[in-house]
């Protein structure tokens, strides 16, 4: 089992530019979260899955949207990047909302 | 709202030492998670306590639980320099839709 993947690793992009992050999950979670992790921060969920075609928002969703395309798949969208979104991402899954959490390796994206 | 507190974010520790790092949490919690981070690693989980007077056990770490108190500890023991890392304590809120929340983190460095 690969657990949680992310893609990609690292990213670059230019303020005003928009990407996706890819997050899958191989252990048949039905939940899933996105974080970002900011020095001194600790990790802020964005959003999450609670089960497949649910998602609701966490502390941090501005500028920020999802989409749970399968129970597989989780992605997050940055429509138009700024620089206070570089930061590191980390998806993550569990059973349900209430187990402990798998987290994948994170994107490590730096807007310019 | 759940807050997490972790104090002091970080922690020098002499190589052969015993110390214990705490976590503070605000309101109940049905549950409190451990994890760890390695510099530029995602997170790997080390415990999980469902109740309280719960305590885990793994090499040199101990966690446990005190829920009257809102407050966890984490014992280490004759530290090493492999426990060089960040500690993060996590919450769940009680109730439907919970999710974790997590402290900041400490940063424990152990010294020869």
């Amino acid at each position: 089992n690969a657990g949680v993947t992310q893609t990609p690793k690292f990213q670059v992009l230019k303020t005003g530019q928009s990407m996706t992050l890819q997050c899958a999950q191989d252990m048949n979670h039905n939940s899933m979260y996105w974080y970002r992790q900011d020095p001194g921060m600790g990790l802020r969920l964005i959003y999450y899955s609670a089960s497949e075609g649910t998602t609701d928002k966490g502390e941090v969703p501005n500028g920020y949207n999802v989409s749970r395309l399968n129970k597989r798949e989780f992605s997050l969208r940055l429509e138009s990047a700024a620089p206070s979104q570089t930061s590191v991402y980390f998806c993550a899954s569990s059973p349900t909302e209430i187990n402990e959490q798998f987290f994948g390796p994170g994107t490590r994206l730096t807007v310019l | 709202e759940l807050k997490v507190e972790q104090n002091p974010l970080f922690l020098s520790m002499q190589e052969g030492k015993n110390y214990t790092i705490y976590c503070n949490y605000s309101t109940t919690s049905d549950r409190l998670y451990w994890y760890r981070q390695d510099p530029g690693k995602s997170l790997e989980s080390l415990f999980v306590l469902l109740s309280n007077g719960a305590v885990k056990q793994e090499g040199r770490l101990m966690a446990s639980l005190d829920t009257k108190a809102r407050l966890s500890t984490l014992h280490i023991t004759a530290a090493v320099h492999d426990l060089s890392a960040t500690y993060f304590c996590a919450g769940t809120n009680t109730g439907a839709n919970s999710k974790l929340t997590f402290g900041k983190g400490i940063t424990l460095s152990v010294r020869p």
